[in-house]
């Protein structure tokens, strides 16, 4: 149980255009959602939270304008890449939380790479 | 926010040996601590948590302890194998359920 999926898992894209990042939970009911980018040999960054039905909230320094969140269900968040540029080139990842206070564990999807050339 | 350093970046040990990674965090109101297992180009995987309330877990070869005053926590891993090669993360997390993570540690293990 408690599975994450992401679609697609690698994208290439020319700069300028937009590209779209999908996150689900497959069996079970994601209160919040986080999203989180990886540079090549670093460690993970939270770039967002996402709650189902409310805007998410950006960490610092994330331009929320640039990277659009919508988290329409409690199955479904999305990441939206504005206006890509090669620097936005890295390894993008979803978690999910199922929903109650004692309830800490995040999975984590498997993760989609993002090329800009 | 919430600090989490990490060291040591780099441990290589023989196959059998164990290996210790250790974690600071800077906020005391964090509660809960878990340990990510990273191959390369994958996802993370919770290998073990520990919760601000308890002092130590074990689970088989892997181990955390926790010291809530000192503010730092620790991995324990024993009889290590080569499968036990990869990137570790430690990280620490709030009442707002986010996760800051360490730095990471590249574990290898020499046969």
């Amino acid at each position: 149980g408690a599975v994450v999926s992401q679609h697609p898992s690698w994208v290439i894209c020319k700069s300028g255009t937009s590209v779209k990042i999908e996150c689900r939970s497959l069996d079970f009911q994601a209160t919040t959602m986080f999203w989180y980018r990886q540079f090549p040999k670093q460690s993970l960054m939270l770039m967002a939270t996402s709650n189902e039905g409310s805007k998410a909230t950006y960490e610092q320094g994330v331009e929320k304008d640039k990277f659009l969140i919508n988290h329409a269900s409690l199955t479904l968040s999305t990441l939206t890449v504005t206006s890509a540029h090669p620097e936005d080139s890295s390894f993008y990842i979803c978690s999910a939380r199922v929903g109650g206070s004692a309830s800490y564990e995040q999975y984590f999807g498997p993760g989609t790479r993002l090329t800009v050339t | 926010g919430e600090n989490v350093e990490q060291h040591p970046s780099t441990l290589s040990v023989q196959e059998g040996d164990s290996a210790v990674i250790k974690c600071t965090y800077s906020d005391s109101a964090s509660n809960y601590f878990p340990w990510y297992k990273q191959e390369l180009g994958k996802r993370p995987q919770l290998i073990i948590d520990i919760r601000s309330n308890v002092g130590e877990k074990k689970d088989q070869r892997i181990a955390v302890t926790l010291n809530k005053t000192a503010k730092h926590f620790s991995l324990h891993i024993t009889e290590t194998q080569p499968e036990d090669s990869a990137v570790y993360f430690c990280a620490a997390s709030m009442r707002d359920y986010k996760l800051s993570f360490g730095a990471g540690t590249t574990v290898t293990v020499r046969a």
